[in-house]
């Protein structure tokens, strides 16, 4: 079965530093998403990718934030500059269409900032 | 703005007991109501969906049904086992924006 790509599964970075969480959504879907759940609280939305532009973003996607889309079958997330409050599970996502389709996630990548 | 609710945890129950978690969602229009599982270690596994007023979602035993009228969906199981032992989340997509709206989550512990 078809399945959301996400490397690396764990990565401990300095505050301060830059990181690039990578994605490989299925391959015939074609909205992708990242969402994020810091530890034992909810998974919370952060933006939606369509069409090589951003659909939507939350209120804790800032400046600091940024999505690309730099090939056919990869989607990134990078954290410009790396804050303590950072340190969550980031997960991928992806769908066929939109609104109301199921939307697929990876295994997520646990990102830990020290 | 749209919203999940759901029972919160832990949940602990004996092997072979009867689950139930109670999730109801407050939305425009029509969303689609999903339950997704998170095993120990692991990602966030779509367990099953339900996309209209009505719908039977189903998947390894578990069930939830689209309750329009009482704006629920919550989620049942005859008889669990040891390895249901997961964090189990409600979520609900509606028709008007691209994104999925989860609950808090509610964490199940089976004792053998």
């Amino acid at each position: 079965e078809p399945e959301v790509t996400q490397t690396p599964s764990h990565q401990v970075t300095q505050m301060g530093q830059e990181v690039i969480l990578r994605c490989v959504p299925i391959s015939n879907h074609l909205y992708f998403y990242w969402y994020r759940q810091i530890l034992g609280q909810k998974v919370e939305f952060l933006v939606s990718f369509y069409n090589n532009e951003i659909s939507e973003k939350s209120e804790i996607f800032d400046d600091q934030f940024s999505v690309e889309r730099p090939d056919g079958s990869n989607f990134t997330l990078k954290i410009r500059s790396t804050k303590l409050e950072d340190s969550a599970m980031y997960f991928c996502a992806s769908s066929n269409v939109a609104r109301g389709d199921t939307i697929y996630f990876g295994e997520g990548s646990w990102l830990t900032v020290v | 703005g749209d919203s999940v609710t759901q029972m919160e945890g832990p949940v602990t129950l004996s092997e072979e007991a009867f689950l139930t978690i109670n999730c109801t969602y407050t939305a425009t229009g029509y969303p689609s109501l999903f339950w997704y599982v998170q095993y120990p270690g692991e990602g966030l596994q779509l367990l099953l969906k339900a996309t209209k007023a009505d719908d039977k979602g189903s998947n390894k035993g578990f069930e939830a049904t689209y309750r329009k009228e009482t704006t629920s969906f919550h989620l049942e199981k005859g008889s669990v086992q040891v390895s249901d032992s997961a964090v189990y989340f409600c979520a609900l997509t509606s028709n008007r924006d691209d994104k999925i709206i989860f609950g808090k989550g509610t964490r199940l512990h089976i004792l053998p």
